[in-house]
């Protein structure tokens, strides 16, 4: 079954390292997505990709840096300039020219924790 | 500037009655609306959406009414059942468009 991965599911990290999120999707998706969230703000857009070797920012892409070197994978990097890194990650994934049930696919988070 | 508004933050419904989730946008550009239902600790699922071009969209016990003069749309969920508690989210897209702003969620705590 095709579908999108996220690990690891918990992480736990000390203040000022780096840290990155997997995700991977073999659902022969063009775009990909990083979304935070955070209690009473809904899901905030941090990057997103829509072809390989190519991304934007989001909303809230301070502290963070991706990469999509490959179609099916688009890693998350928080880096120690990320002031409150204390989230639920959750990594996404679409078909062009499709919104509907069909279009757009979430993996099952990452809970980031800084110790 | 939040887009997309749900400012409810928690609903509490008996189970069997008619649950109504309501979510406000500002952008006039927005042309597709979703919601999507999530349980703790897992991605958010597809539940609903509509088009602009449309002001009703049912599915089974779930409807979604957008009135886009007054940029509002809501979810209708009727008999509201114990599975239904979760947290949902309301979501829309520009045209041509394919990233989702979303909104802050509705916490629905379906009592039996």
């Amino acid at each position: 079954d095709g579908g999108i991965t996220q690990s690891p599911k918990y992480l736990f990290r000390k203040e000022g390292q780096n840290v990155t999120l997997s995700c991977e999707q073999n659902l022969n998706h063009d775009a990909m997505y990083w979304y935070r969230q955070d209690p009473g703000q809904g899901l905030r857009l941090i990057y997103y990709s829509q072809i390989v070797n190519d991304f934007q920012k989001g909303d809230i892409a301070e502290g963070y840096s991706v990469s999509r070197e490959k179609k099916e994978s688009f890693p998350l990097t928080v880096t120690s300039a990320q002031k409150n890194p204390t989230a639920f990650y959750l990594c996404a994934s679409s078909i062009a020219r499709r919104k509907d049930r069909y279009g757009y696919t979430f993996g099952s988070g990452t809970r980031l924790t800084v110790v | 500037d939040q887009q997309v508004k749900q400012n409810s933050p928690s609903l509490s419904v008996q189970e069997g009655r008619i649950s109504i989730l309501n979510c406000d946008y500002t952008n006039s550009m927005f042309d597709y609306f979703l919601w999507y239902k999530k349980y703790p600790a897992e991605g958010p699922t597809f539940l609903i959406s509509i088009s602009s071009i449309k002001d009703k969209n049912e599915d089974g016990r779930f409807t979604v009414f957008l009135n886009k003069s007054a940029k509002h749309l809501s979810l209708h969920i009727v008999p509201s059942q114990p599975g239904d508690s979760a947290v949902y989210f309301c979501a829309a897209s520009v045209q041509g468009a394919q990233k989702l702003v979303f909104g802050q969620g509705t916490r629905l705590t379906i009592n039996p």
